[in-house]
């Protein structure tokens, strides 16, 4: 399978701790990206991180990238019930933009 | 910016029926547009890739005939699923690209809310 994984697969934490999610692929990247759906909804785009780089933030949100690994993870620092969500990472498969998504962490934050 | 939309939201319908999705980019033109199918607790699959213009380029083991796809504008991108059966049954999400933009805008899919199919 081209897909990625993601562990852990599912992930339950109280509000205020920190939530960190795992990524690994198989193949080189030009970027990795991580995005969330909340319970029947699309995908939200949080973080694009390139290959070049090892480490990204927005917000609550710290990517780490290690391509020599292979792998990515996102942490979410001070999580609130709103974070509440699936998590993937996504790759870029090919020049034509394609995404291969990762199986995804189920984040519940509970109050 | 950036807002793609999907219509319609949810459609229960009886096998053998056809169901159109449409997938729209609101204030952008999207050079090209994907089609994904998730399943409940699973990650999403994309099915397809359909580029305005030209005919869609289809993952492996979609069937092209079952699954029709036209991008008749640069903000319109349609699935038909033809004669849906209930295995067809899935939450189907399209996203696109933002047209001839570089750096990490132009690489980042956006996504519509998603279209819930129910074949009864």
């Amino acid at each position: 399978s081209q897909q990625g994984e993601e562990d852990p697969q599912a992930l339950s934490i109280q509000e205020g701790e920190n939530a960190t999610m795992n990524c690994s692929y198989k193949t080189s990247i030009n970027n990795l990206q991580w995005y969330r759906q909340n319970s029947g909804r699309g995908l939200v785009h949080l973080i694009l991180i390139r290959s070049n780089e090892r480490e990204k933030h927005s917000g609550r949100l710290r990517v780490t990238l290690d391509t020599s690994k292979k792998s990515s993870s996102l942490l979410i620092t001070a999580s609130r019930a709103a974070d509440t969500a699936s998590y993937f990472c996504a790759r870029v498969y090919n020049q034509g933009g394609k995404l291969i998504f990762g199986q995804g962490t189920e984040l519940s934050v509970k109050p | 910016g950036a807002v793609v939309s999907q219509h319609p939201s949810w459609v229960i319908c009886k096998s053998g029926t056809s169901v159109k999705i449409e997938c729209r980019s609101l204030d952008f033109q999207a050079t090209t547009m994907f089609w994904y199918r998730q399943f409940p607790k699973q990650s999403l699959m994309l099915m397809a890739t359909s580029n305005e213009g030209s005919k869609a380029t289809y993952e492996q083991g979609v069937e092209k005939d079952k699954f029709l796809i036209n991008h008749a504008s640069l903000t319109l991108s349609t699935l038909t699923v033809t004669s849906a059966h209930p295995e067809d049954s899935s939450f189907y999400i399209c996203s696109a690209r933002v047209m001839r933009l570089a750096g990490p805008r132009g690489e980042t899919q956006y996504f519509g809310p998603g279209t819930r199919l129910l074949v009864l």
